[in-house]
């Protein structure tokens, strides 16, 4: 079965610090990895997306990365703002006969505090 | 140019009853996709249409089906309501059938079924 996990589950920082979100994924045949941000009541926007020969992909201060042999990737936050307090998605889709079939994870939620 | 557009935004239904939810695809976006959002959980997969055809689905019974329209926009019907089919339902569109193609989120319609 194809999974997604995300840690930590919830994350409150304060504003200005750096902070590292983790996914891991058991997802086969492995087609790409996307990160999103979700605001309460809104639907997700999408960060990154990144395909298996893909090991890094930055989005202004949003900084994905990927190791496809232990199938984990990170969303590293530099400089955190009053803004970025929302839920971040990590996204894993398989291709199976021609469809992009995607696993979400539960999502980590992230707090920032003035 | 507009974004994706679902309604209504809320809706309560009595379990038994049926349900079509309305979504419009951002202009130009071929692909359509459905999300169902438990509160508290990550999205899961419903189906995916891409010019008119269905050609991906999750691990949701025949009760849930969908249609998309020429003009790109979709419907998602649901049988037959349980209780646990109350959840937040995401449309999203994307330009093209792609692995690079992002997803663009309508902010969903939230489903109550008592």
């Amino acid at each position: 079965k194809n999974q997604v996990e995300q840690s930590p589950q919830s994350l409150i920082i304060l504003e200005g610090k750096n902070c590292t979100l983790q996914c891991n994924y058991t997802v086969s045949p492995f087609s790409n990895l996307r990160w999103y941000k979700q605001d309460t009541g809104r639907g997700p926007v999408s960060l990154t997306i990144m395909t298996f020969s893909e090991n890094t992909k930055s989005n202004g201060r949003y900084t994905a990365t990927l190791d496809a042999d232990t199938k984990q990737s990170s969303l590293h936050i530099t400089a955190s703002q009053l803004s970025d307090s929302a839920s971040y998605i990590c996204v894993v889709s398989a291709i199976t006969g021609g469809s992009y079939i995607p696993t979400f994870g539960r999502g980590t939620s992230l707090i920032v505090h003035p | 140019e507009t974004g994706v557009t679902q309604s209504p935004t809320h809706l309560i239904k009595t379990r038994g009853q049926q349900v079509t939810l309305r979504c419009s695809s951002q202009s130009g976006h071929n692909t359509v996709s459905w999300y169902q959002q438990a509160l508290g959980q990550g999205p899961q997969f419903i189906f995916q249409y891409y010019r008119e055809e269905e050609n991906g689905r999750g691990n949701f019974p025949p009760r849930f089906s969908g249609l998309q329209f020429p003009n790109y926009s979709s419907e998602l019907n649901v049988n037959a309501l349980e209780l646990d089919d109350s959840a937040l339902y995401l449309c999203a569109s994307s330009l093209e059938y792609g692995v690079r193609s992002p997803l663009h989120f309508g902010n969903g319609t939230r489903l109550t079924v008592t």
